[in-house]
């Protein structure tokens, strides 16, 4: 099946920097990636979503200047958390639609941010 | 997108057959019915997908009524390793494949 991996697993950092986290399709190309936030003991909680070419949508709530969002190419789509403090210390997630099946999607296996 | 209620916990035991119920009374007529398996810090895994009718694959089974309000997934003979939290999502091609995950249902398998 489709693969989707994210990078780094797991990251630690001070408050007031930056941090970025990659999603690569890694055998399938995906215009489209989406976003997911979710804190201990909770849901996922869609972010925002990444598209090749163009602009990012964000949900409503999810401020867009603080979690950059770049879809560089058709296999890669990287958030940025800019100024970390530690409320965004959580489990990032991203996804992407699979290939064949039109309505599945393939989830990577998460960054744990912990800010400090 | 419909909104999907589960029981937010269920425990069984090792061997036995499990049924999930989700209730999607808001579904539309394009939905699919998904659900995703996650175990804790990992990201959700596909287990099954179905419009109506019943589907099964080689972990998993889904029952749709007709009115395709519901829908329950049936794990059988379960093992300690399906301990995890089973999601239920509803949607179409459409809403540009967007999930909306509810609660999900904390399945936790005693020996």
């Amino acid at each position: 099946g489709a693969v989707v991996s994210q990078h780094p697993s797991w990251v630690i950092c001070k408050s007031g920097t930056s941090v970025k986290i990659e999603c690569r399709s890694l055998d399938f190309q995906a215009t489209t990636m989406f976003w997911y936030r979710q804190f201990p003991k909770q849901s996922l909680m869609l972010m925002a979503t990444s598209n090749e070419g163009s602009k990012a949508t964000y949900e409503q709530g999810v401020e867009k200047d603080k979690f950059l969002i770049n879809h560089a190419s058709l296999t890669l789509s990287t958030l940025t958390v800019t100024s970390a403090h530690p409320e965004d210390s959580s489990f990032y997630i991203c996804s992407a639609p699979g290939p064949g099946n039109y309505n599945e999607q393939f989830f990577g296996p998460g960054t744990r941010l912990t800010v400090l | 997108l419909a909104k999907t209620t589960q029981p937010i916990s269920m425990d069984s035991y090792e061997g036995q057959e499990v049924n999930i119920t989700c209730s999607h009374n808001n579904i539309a007529t394009n939905d699919y019915i998904t659900w995703y398996q996650q175990f804790p810090s990992q990201g959700p895994r596909f287990i099954i997908q179905g419009y109506k009718t019943k589907v099964t694959n080689e972990v998993a089974s889904l029952f749709i009524p007709a009115d395709r309000k519901s829908s329950t997934l049936s794990l059988p003979r379960v093992s300690l390793s399906d301990t995890a939290v089973y999601y239920c999502l509803v949607g179409s091609s459409g809403s540009a494949r967007q999930l909306t995950f509810g609660s999900g249902t904390q399945l936790t398998v005693l020996p």
